[in-house]
């Protein structure tokens, strides 16, 4: 079955703590995104990759980290989580093949204290 | 900065009514618009993609339409059904690759 997975889908941890929320497909997409959404304010994007070792700024970077160094995952990192960054955060994928049509995971609820 | 705007904020409708939900944008520079739906506590469920190039796009029960040069696009339900009740979200891509979503319209089907 053609997916997006995330791991964890719930965490809740502590200030500084480092984590890493982890994202990967099966369909073989060049581009993956991730989201954060927050009440009124939408989804908006953190980082892209349009392909392998290829990563660019979103809407949203701050505080965050990505890498690509396989096509198939693409790592959120939170080096020191502050609580600002409690939210519902996604990860998707697509390619040019489909148009650019995105797939989205189901999503991970972080909460930082 | 691309701005894209959902309106209404909320809906509700009776069963069989058919709807429209809107979408704008303010940087007519867009490659393609989707449509999505989110239910409570989940993800996202892509319903219609219309490239840059298309006018519009049929689904089922629903049509999505894309005016560019002035900005909109609509998602049209025809005969709603409670299970229709849900969020929509509009997302366009812009140059480079970047994707901007409004707030969603939350609709509810009243059977």
């Amino acid at each position: 079955e053609a997916q997006v997975t995330q791991n964890p889908r719930y965490l809740i941890t502590v200030t500084g703590k480092k984590l890493t929320v982890t994202c990967s497909q099966n369909m073989n997409h060049e581009y993956m995104s991730w989201y954060r959404q927050d009440p009124g304010l939408g989804l908006r994007q953190i980082y892209y990759s349009m392909n392998v070792e290829v990563t660019d700024k979103g809407d949203v970077p701050e505080g965050y980290k990505v890498s690509r160094k396989e096509k198939r995952n693409f790592p959120l990192i939170l080096e020191s989580p502050s609580p600002n960054q409690t939210s519902l955060y996604f990860c998707a994928s697509s390619s040019y093949r489909v148009g650019y049509e995105q797939y989205f995971g189901p999503g991970t609820r972080l909460t930082v204290t | 900065k691309q701005e894209v705007t959902q309106i209404p904020a909320a809906l509700s409708v009776p069963e069989g009514e058919n709807l429209v939900l809107n979408c704008s944008f303010t940087d007519s520079a867009i490659y393609n618009l989707q449509w999505f739906r989110q239910d409570p506590g989940k993800g996202l469920t892509s319903l219609l993609l219309i490239q840059s190039s298309q006018r519009e796009q049929t689904s089922g029960r629903l049509n999505a339409s894309l005016d560019k040069s002035s900005g909109r696009s609509t998602l049209y339900i025809a005969a709603s059904q409670p299970g229709d009740s849900a969020t929509y979200l509009c997302a366009v891509e812009g140059t480079g690759n970047q994707f901007y979503f409004g707030t969603g319209t939350s609709l509810t089907v009243i059977p």
